[in-house]
C-alpha cells in the first residue's frame, strides 16, 4: 500500500524568508503528484501537478519538484507571505484504480509570521 | 462558475440517525469521490465514480452508502451514523480517464456524531 509522508507536521518561519515543504512516498510507480493549500475550515486547493515523466512544476512563486527514484518531492515557496499561511497536502494516485484516486500525506502546516 | 458545491457545511447527528450528505458539480466531470479527514490520518477514499451508474468503493466505505443518477450529482448516505463516523467529508471532482488531471474539491462537510 502506498503511504506519503509529509515532514514536518509545522512549520514557523518570518515573512520574506523562502523555505521548502517535503514530500515522500513508498511506491514510486505513480501518475503524478499533485500539491495542494488547504486554509482552516475551506476545502482544498490544487497548487501543481507534477506528472511522472515532469522534474519540475512552477507557479509564480511556487515550485514543486519530483524525484521518483527516491520517492520524494519537495515545494519551494519564495518570499513567504503571511498570506500563504496554510496547511499544504501532498497526494499521489491509487496506482491499481488509477490516476483519480488519490493518496493523501498529514501535510504540513506552515505559519507566516509578518 | 460555482465547481464543487457541498451541502451543509455543518451537521450534528445523533447516534443511529441516517442522512445524506449532498454534493454536486457544475463542470461535467465524469468522475466524483467521497473522502473523509481526521486528525493525523489525512484523507482517505470512502467512495468514488467514473461516472453516471458506476460507482465503486474506496479505502473506508463501511457504513456509506453513494449512487450516481447523473454526471452533476454524487450524494453520500449514512445509513445509521456512529461517533466513528465524526469527521470532515470532502467531495473532488475530476476529469475520467486522464493521468493528469487536476482534482477539484468542496468546501467540506464537518459532522459531529453524539
Amino acid at each position: 500500500k502506498q503511504e506519503v509522508t509529509q515532514i514536518p507536521a509545522a512549520l514557523s518561519v518570518p515573512e520574506g524568508e523562502n523555505l521548502v515543504l517535503n514530500c515522500s512516498f513508498t511506491d514510486s510507480a505513480i501518475y503524478n503528484l499533485q500539491w495542494f493549500r488547504q486554509d482552516p475550515g475551506k476545502g482544498l486547493t490544487s497548487l501543481l501537478l507534477i506528472q511522472s515523466s515532469q522534474r519540475e512544476q512552477t507557479s509564480g512563486r511556487l515550485n514543486a519538484s519530483l524525484d521518483k527514484s527516491s520517492g520524494r518531492s519537495t515545494l519551494y515557496i519564495a518570499a513567504s507571505q503571511p498570506g500563504d499561511s496554510a496547511t499544504y497536502l501532498c497526494a499521489v494516485p491509487f496506482h491499481q484504480t488509477g490516476a483519480n484516486n488519490l493518496f493523501f500525506g498529514t501535510g504540513t502546516r506552515l505559519t507566516v509570521i509578518p | 462558475n460555482a465547481g464543487v458545491t457541498q451541502t451543509p457545511k455543518f451537521q450534528v447527528l445523533k447516534t443511529g440517525q441516517s442522512m445524506t450528505l449532498q454534493c454536486a458539480q457544475d463542470m461535467n466531470h465524469e468522475y466524483m469521490s467521497w473522502y473523509r479527514q481526521d486528525p493525523g490520518m489525512g484523507l482517505r477514499l470512502i467512495h468514488y465514480s467514473v461516472g453516471a451508474g458506476i460507482t465503486d468503493q474506496g479505502e473506508v466505505p463501511n457504513g456509506y452508502n453513494v449512487s450516481r443518477s447523473t454526471t452533476e450529482d454524487f450524494p453520500l448516505r449514512l445509513l445509521s451514523a456512529a461517533p466513528s463516523q465524526t469527521s470532515v467529508y470532502f467531495c473532488a471532482s475530476s476529469y475520467s480517464l486522464s493521468y493528469n488531471t487536476e482534482a477539484f474539491f468542496g468546501q467540506g462537510t464537518r459532522l459531529t456524531v453524539v
